[in-house]
């Protein structure tokens, strides 16, 4: 089974619509992150959490919201979809070991998000 | 400012061709990690390596080759000998002390039979 879960994989919506993408991990990590990614932008970071109690926008955070039910589970909202906001939606993960100054960031499959 | 750039857009080889992907960075930090991840057509990401900033020995894994040069500021990235199975998106990414990662914009390879 996958690390990193994301679901719905694939969603078409409409303008306006409240939107919930899901994101579940067995890695165990404390860090997890929301990205966006673009054709020709790369991804960019719209939230990230280090733990449940913690929450941080990234660059692109307008228009999303999230929420950290549980080391292992965090979601992204976009209350009220648009147009701009149709692209492919990666969650990921990583671990930060005390002792240590580095982690890497495992990413999910992703969900391709379409907003009509 | 573009903390990562990857001024190849697209790359395209006939199989069994070397192929080199640039990456140069921009950071004030000390101490940052560099990162390179896969992205096949199915469109996971796929971590490949990451290399701290102290430590600039070149890396090999099998048909991949890194090497990384911080007098200008570069993480490049070879394939040799490269096979179909090669062709994907690879995005460079560096991480500084605020432990988020910076993308650049990605390097589409297509490796023709």
């Amino acid at each position: 089974d996958a690390d990193v879960t994301q679901t719905p994989r694939n969603r078409i919506t409409k303008t306006g619509k409240r939107i919930m993408l899901e994101c579940s991990q067995t890695k165990g990590h404390d860090r997890m992150y929301w990205y966006r990614q673009d054709p020709g932008l790369g991804l960019r970071l719209i939230y990230y959490s280090f733990d449940v109690k913690d929450i941080n926008k990234g660059e692109i955070s307008d228009g999303y919201s999230v929420s950290r039910q549980a080391q292992a589970k965090f979601s992204l909202s976009l209350e009220s979809a648009i147009p701009n906001q149709t692209a492919l939606y990666f969650c990921a993960t990583s671990d930060y070991p005390s002792g240590t100054n580095t982690d890497t960031q495992y990413f999910g499959p992703g969900t391709r998000l379409t907003v009509l | 400012a573009q903390k990562v750039t990857q001024a190849q857009t697209e790359i395209s080889v006939v199989e069994k061709e070397d192929v080199t992907l640039d990456c140069v960075y921009e950071t004030r930090d000390t101490t940052y990690y560099l990162f390179w991840y896969k992205q096949p057509p199915s469109g996971e990401l796929v971590f490949l390596i990451r290399r701290n900033s102290f430590d600039e020995q070149n890396e090999i894994s099998g048909r991949y080759s890194w090497n990384f040069q911080k007098s200008t500021s570069s993480f490049n990235f070879t394939i040799t000998a490269s096979q179909v199975v090669d062709s994907a998106v690879y995005f460079c990414a560096l991480r500084e002390v605020d432990y988020k990662l910076s993308f650049g914009a990605g390097t589409t390879v297509t490796v023709r039979a």
